[in-house]
């Protein structure tokens, strides 16, 4: 079946600094790759939609130089945060749609928890 | 931004009770997806029901949709601890090129089974 793999799972960082996230499509090519961040509780909010090649589409609210996204590849996302802060600090999901059409609905990656000291 | 609404927020049963949770949405969509989360990891699909399907089952889930009243449920039946999670609704409306589409989530009904 279709598999996204998310790294890291885990990462704290200081303030001020930058952490890249990575989604990978295993088994599949994943045109398209969505990003979500969660609080505690909540529910996941899309950040951003990743089309394989071009620029990726923000949700409102969402500070592209913040959050740079790059897909520059089939089976490649990656989501830097940059110049973290505390206020950054969540939970990131990324997902892809699986290559047997719709009946499979979407993959998920396995998240990413966020710390910024 | 959102637009599921799950309902309950929270629901604890027995082992072996059944487990239905509620979704409503606002808008036009293309389909409705189902899908589980474990506390702190990544969501598992469990079954997707197209815009002009009215009932779905997969094992011991079924899912029925009413577009006309734009809600949605899950059963679980003869539930198990194992099957304690959060349950989130997501509908695919907005096109997002490549056939893929933009999934809103929902709230999430969080379910404890109780051994």
């Amino acid at each position: 079946g279709a598999v996204v793999s998310q790294h890291p799972s885990r990462v704290i960082c200081k303030s001020g600094t930058s952490v890249k996230i990575e989604c990978r499509s295993l088994d599949f090519q994943a045109t398209t790759m969505f990003w979500y961040r969660q609080f505690p509780k909540q529910s996941l909010m899309l950040m951003a939609t990743s089309n394989e090649g071009s620029k990726a589409t923000y949700e409102q609210g969402v500070e592209k130089d913040k959050f740079l996204i790059n897909h520059a590849s089939l089976t490649l996302s990656t989501l830097t945060v940059t110049s973290a802060h505390p206020e950054d600090s969540s939970f990131y999901i990324c997902s892809a749609r699986g290559d047997r059409g719709y009946s499979s609905g979407y993959t998920f990656g396995s998240g990413t928890r966020l710390t910024v000291v | 931004s959102q637009q599921g609404e799950e309902d309950p927020q929270a629901l604890s049963i027995q082992e072996g009770e059944n487990a239905t949770m509620n979704c409503s949405y606002k808008t036009s969509i293309n389909n409705l997806q189902w899908y589980r989360q474990n506390s702190g990891r990544g969501l598992v699909h469990l079954i997707l029901i197209r815009s002009n399907e009215r009932e779905k089952h997969s094992g011991r889930l079924r899912v029925t949709l009413d577009t006309s009243k734009k809600s949605s449920s899950l059963l679980i039946t003869a539930s198990r601890a194992a099957d304690t999670a959060s349950y989130f609704c997501a509908t695919a409306g907005l096109y997002s090129g490549a056939g893929s589409y933009q999934l809103t989530f929902g709230k999430g009904t969080k379910l404890s089974v109780i051994p």
